[in-house]
């Protein structure tokens, strides 16, 4: 596609459940990023991918969350045990030039846990 | 550790120019960036500096001192459309192209 694509835009969970938040990078983009953001903050790094492999997975909270990119493709982010601390928008990236740090962003998943 | 630090938020008026300050103190340094976001949006990509100096395109420009741990967006002829949160962002080393951002200034640009 033209650009990221996130998907779902939007997911309403109850405390406790499993949550999967799926990215679609820019075709021929090796990197891949995974952030949340609450509101009035900036994107809190999570996650990054080169390929297949987590170059990073320096923010992620803790072992609740995991996120793979099987195929050096598409990403699947991967909340467990959901709590309420945990609603934010998941914002993925991915990136071509590392050299110039531009990263494209998409629209991002919304996820409330009630 | 790392810390970014920018002003919460800004007001000015159309036509006039605005400069958003970003002071960083990290562990390693490999480039400020600049990003832009409109509420409800995605952020996009302003600008990068590696080096100090200044950077100019168009009506933005960035200016990074290194010694300082300080950076500014400067932006002229102000538009109603560039009322937006406007992001300062680290890269912290050289082993790692994350980007740590900081909590963004939103600017209101008034008639």
């Amino acid at each position: 596609g033209a650009g990221v694509s996130q998907t779902p835009s939007n997911k309403v969970t109850e405390k406790g459940k499993y949550v999967e938040l799926r990215c679609d990078p820019i075709s021929g983009h090796t990197a891949l990023y995974w952030y949340r953001q609450s509101l009035g903050q900036g994107p809190e790094f999570l996650i990054y991918f080169q390929g297949t492999g987590a170059a990073d997975d320096s923010g992620l909270p803790n072992d609740r969350f995991f996120a793979v990119r099987p195929e050096g493709s598409v990403s699947t982010l991967k909340i467990q045990r959901t709590e309420r601390g945990d609603s934010a928008v998941y914002l993925c990236a991915s990136s071509r030039d590392t050299n110039t740090g531009e990263l494209f962003f998409g629209e991002g998943s919304r996820l409330t846990v009630l | 550790g790392q810390n970014i630090d920018q002003p919460t938020e800004m007001t000015a008026t159309e036509g006039a120019i605005v400069q958003i300050n970003c002071t960083y103190q990290t562990s390693g340094f490999n480039g400020l960036f600049w990003y832009q976001q409109h509420a409800g949006e995605a952020p996009t990509f302003l600008s990068y500096n590696v080096l100090d100096g200044l950077e100019e395109k168009g009506r933005f420009s960035s200016f990074l001192s290194r010694s300082k741990g300080y950076s500014y967006l400067l932006l002229k002829e102000l538009q109603m459309k560039d009322s937006a949160s406007y992001l300062c962002a680290v890269r912290s080393s050289y082993n790692t192209d994350k980007l740590i951002f900081g909590t963004g200034t939103r600017l209101q640009v008034f008639p």
